[in-house]
């Protein structure tokens, strides 16, 4: 089993539509949870952190559920700008982070 | 101007020849780490270094070496390229702590061994 498994889509939504992505993870020691974004042949970028109580950063929402090992992104009023890779990533203590293959999403007008 | 660099851009090389590639970073990060990316499979970490004495294997550090030259440079070598090495190679930085979590990406290298 993959450490971190997500769907790798690709998602085709249209510009408003609420879209959600999955992400499960092998390892219960895991500490540290993120969503990364990556651009088509662009470097990887933080999008947010993960925390079990969740957290909200404008129109993107990110859910812990440990007991699952389950995580969660969801964009609201999607926008053009939105189309991209996102990644779900795992972090075991402060030393290297785990990446998972990625979720492509696409956003048409 | 860009806070990590890798150098080259674009790379075409022959399988058996030996290949550097650089990353420089300003970001004044203790950690650096080297990463390739393969359709299909994702980020995977080749060796990180979490300060100028220390070198650490990653999950696919087989046929790669690397050197910490100072706190701002940290190289990715292929002693003898191979096709399966054709790949987008990310070099990337970070504090130490919780600010591991956040790692700054250069612009990759793309490199193809013919």
């Amino acid at each position: 089993r993959k450490e971190v498994e997500q769907d790798p889509g690709p998602f085709n939504v249209p510009e408003g539509a609420t879209v959600a992505f999955n992400c499960t993870y092998s390892n219960s020691a895991s500490q540290s949870f993120f969503w990364y974004r990556q651009d088509c042949r662009k470097e990887p970028k933080l999008l947010m952190s993960v925390y079990s109580s969740g957290n909200e950063d404008g129109r993107f929402t990110a859910q812990l559920n440990r007991a699952s090992q389950y995580i969660s992104l969801l964009i609201r009023d999607s926008k053009l700008s939105d189309s991209a890779t996102y990644l779900c990533v795992v972090a075991s203590g402060y030393s290297t982070l785990t990446f998972g293959k990625g979720t492509m999403l696409l956003v048409s007008p | 101007d860009a806070d990590v660099t890798q150098t080259p851009r674009n790379r075409i090389t022959k399988t058996g020849k030996r290949i550097m590639l650089e990353c420089s970073q300003t970001k004044g990060h203790d950690r650096m780490y080297w990463y390739r990316q393969d359709p299909g499979l994702g980020l995977r970490l080749i060796y990180y270094s979490f300060d100028v004495k220390d070198i650490n294997k990653g999950e696919i550090s087989d046929g790669y070496s690397v050197s910490r030259q100072a706190q701002a440079k940290f190289s990715l070598s292929l002693e003898s390229a191979i096709p399966n090495q054709t790949a987008l190679y990310f070099c990337a930085t970070s504090d130490g702590g919780r600010g591991a979590y956040e790692q700054y990406f250069g612009p990759g290298t793309r490199l193809t061994v013919t």
